[in-house]
């Protein structure tokens, strides 16, 4: 089964500056997306930023960059100049034609 | 209304109980699914409904029993539950379930199992 491991269960970043979360994941597909999505607390989980595996060149949002590197099966979120408002739980998610995979998220917490 | 709306947000109940969560999205979406968030855990997802009809079933105790009636409700039906069924249930929709479309989530119902 395929699997995403988030290996930083926190983390915390000063405000303004720029924090880089980790995401691995298996599989043996070859078709497949990936999620980067944000919890905050006591609200709803949204999406921050999507990536098709398809896709060499990395998405950008705003802030919000990732780094894939699909031969090594990474996927990591890059947050610049971070805000207060950042400060949430970030769960990576895998998603092929019959399967959807969360990690067990990173806690970012942001210092003023 | 907007979005995913979840009744009730927290719910306490006792192993012999019988309760239901309800899930109402109000984005026209075909696609929506249950969730099971347990601490330092990874979300678990449970079902998924495309269509009205269920797709996914991943290996979910029959102690737990979804009903879609409409692309619009979803319930999940709850009996003689165990307390470490207690988590954070999650509700979401999706445009569908075949493309890689984006979820929104629900706020979720906080379940106790005494």
């Amino acid at each position: 089964a395929q699997t995403v491991t988030q290996s930083q269960p926190e983390m915390s970043v000063q405000e303004a500056e720029t924090v880089t979360l980790s995401c691995t994941y298996d599989t043996s597909e070859s078709d497949y997306y990936l999620f980067w999505y944000k919890q905050p607390p006591s609200r709803q989980m949204i999406l921050v930023i999507r990536q098709e595996a398809y896709k060499q060149q990395n998405a950008t949002e705003n802030r919000f960059s990732v780094n894939f590197q699909k031969a090594a099966k990474s996927f990591s979120l890059k947050i610049s100049d971070s805000q207060l408002g950042d400060a949430a739980m970030y769960f990576c998610a895998y998603r092929s034609p019959n399967d959807m995979r969360f990690g067990a998220g990173t806690r970012l917490t942001v210092k003023p | 209304e907007t979005g995913v709306t979840q009744t009730p947000r927290h719910l306490v109940m006792g192993m012999t109980n019988k309760k239901s969560l309800k899930c109402e999205q109000h984005l026209g979406h075909n696609a929506m699914y249950w969730y099971k968030q347990s601490a330092k855990k990874p979300l678990e997802l449970m079902f998924v409904y495309n269509f009205k009809e269920q797709t996914e079933n991943n290996s979910v105790p029959s102690r737990f029993s979804p009903e879609c009636p409409n692309s619009s409700h979803l319930f999940l039906h709850l009996h003689t539950l165990q307390p470490e069924d207690s988590a954070l249930y999650l509700c979401a929709s999706s445009q569908d379930w075949a493309n890689y479309y984006e979820q929104y989530f629900g706020p979720g119902t906080r379940l106790t199992v005494t």
